[in-house]
Formats: C-alpha cells, sequence, structure tokens
C-alpha cells in the first residue's frame, strides 16, 4: 500500500509569484484535505475534495485554490504569494469525507 | 466555528514515566478526536483516535478518554521511551460533514533517558 506522497519537499519563491503544491492520494482514497502549517502552530485546515468536487472550505482566500483529478490526485495553488504563505503545507487523504486522514510529509514553501 | 485547547505546550518526563495530554474542545457537534504525533520534517502522523460513542480506547502503550459532557479529551501514554519523543496534536471534528480537522497548538513531549 503506497502512503500519500507530496511534491516538491522544498519550495522557495518570491512575494507575489504564484505556486503550485502536488499530492497524491494513499492507494485506495478518494478524498484530500489540504492544511497550512506555520511554524510552531497546529495544521489549518485550507479545503478538502472529494471526487473532484470541492467539499468544504476553511477561512482562506480565493487566492488559495485547488484541484482534484480523476485518479484522486490533487493541486493546490496558491497565487499573488506574500509573506505570510511561507509553512509547511500538508495534504491528507481518506477514504470519503468521513473517514480517518493520513498525512503526507507536506511540502516546506519559504516567500522571500 | 470549533476551537480546540491543548495543555501543556510543553512537556518533560524522565523515561519509564508516564505522559498526559489534555484538550478540551468548543462545538458540542464535533463526534471525532484523532491524535496525531509529529517528528521533526515529518507530517503528522495518526497514533490513536476515539469517536464519541466511546469513552475509552487503548492501544498499548498509548490510550485516550473522553468525557463529552465537560468537552474534554486526554492522550495518555504510558512505559515512555526516547523514541516517544516528538510534538503531539489533539484534533476534533464532525464527521457528518466535510471532516475539516481543528488542531490543537500541539505539544512538544521530550523523554530524558
Amino acid at each position: 500500500e503506497t502512503g500519500v506522497t507530496q511534491s516538491p519537499t522544498h519550495l522557495i519563491k518570491t512575494r507575489g509569484q504564484q505556486v503550485t503544491l502536488r499530492c497524491s492520494s494513499q492507494s485506495g482514497h478518494n478524498t484530500v484535505s489540504w492544511y497550512q502549517q506555520a511554524l510552531g502552530q497546529g495544521p489549518q485546515f485550507i479545503f478538502q475534495y472529494y471526487r473532484e468536487e470541492e467539499n468544504g472550505r476553511g477561512n482562506f482566500p480565493p487566492r488559495f485554490s485547488g484541484l482534484q483529478f480523476p485518479n484522486y490526485s490533487s493541486e493546490l495553488n496558491v497565487n499573488a504569494l506574500e509573506l505570510d504563505d511561507s509553512a509547511l503545507y500538508l495534504c491528507a487523504s481518506s477514504l470519503g469525507g468521513r473517514e480517518t486522514q493520513y498525512f503526507g510529509p507536506g511540502t516546506r514553501l519559504l516567500v522571500l | 466555528g470549533e476551537n480546540v485547547e491543548q495543555h501543556p505546550s510543553t512537556l518533560s518526563v524522565q523515561e519509564g514515566d508516564s505522559a498526559v495530554i489534555k484538550c478540551t474542545y468548543s462545538d458540542s457537534a464535533s463526534n471525532y478526536f484523532p491524535w496525531y504525533k509529529q517528528e521533526l520534517g515529518k507530517g503528522p502522523q495518526l497514533i490513536i483516535d476515539i469517536r464519541s460513542n466511546v469513552g475509552e480506547k487503548k492501544d498499548q502503550r498509548i490510550a485516550v478518554t473522553l468525557n463529552k459532557t465537560a468537552k474534554h479529551f486526554s492522550l495518555h501514554i504510558t512505559e515512555t521511551q526516547p523514541e516517544d519523543s516528538a510534538v503531539y496534536f489533539c484534533a476534533a471534528t464532525n464527521i457528518q460533514g466535510a471532516q475539516k480537522l481543528v488542531f490543537g497548538q500541539g505539544t512538544r513531549l521530550t523523554i530524558n533517558p
């Protein structure tokens, strides 16, 4: 059974740029949730995708957007990067939106 | 919306002793409470979870208790080992909707040999 994978592992961008982060869900899982974890804090929910549709969104601005593909992998896109977007971005997959979420290793984003 | 408070923020115990981490939640609709362990440079790893129809759950050295009336839940680790050193997060959600996990602030647990 393959676990949740994310790419890239690290990324450095400058303010105003755009970034795309990728996540492959665990085998058999059809739901992907994205979280932002600032240094020293708990993860904060960004949004969830279930069968290619957005299924809930946290308190993040529209410049945070996502996609889920037919193979259930997912992308997180962030436009107009701000310094405060520097964080660890985590994706978690689950079987259905109501089951246990399993996290990937995360992508560390640094905005300069 | 849901708010989860976690205490203590840091905890240091001697190897072999027990460690207890406590969380409180605000939303009475929350019915699923997972605990995650996060090691440096890694994503959170699920270690145990509990649903609201159960008051206690145990898995080897790890146990979780839930008091729905008081909106408290706790993680208990017995016979601690050096590899238990990590940051631990509690979380809460209502699994009837989109499973938006709301996390506590984390507890940095250090096991002293």
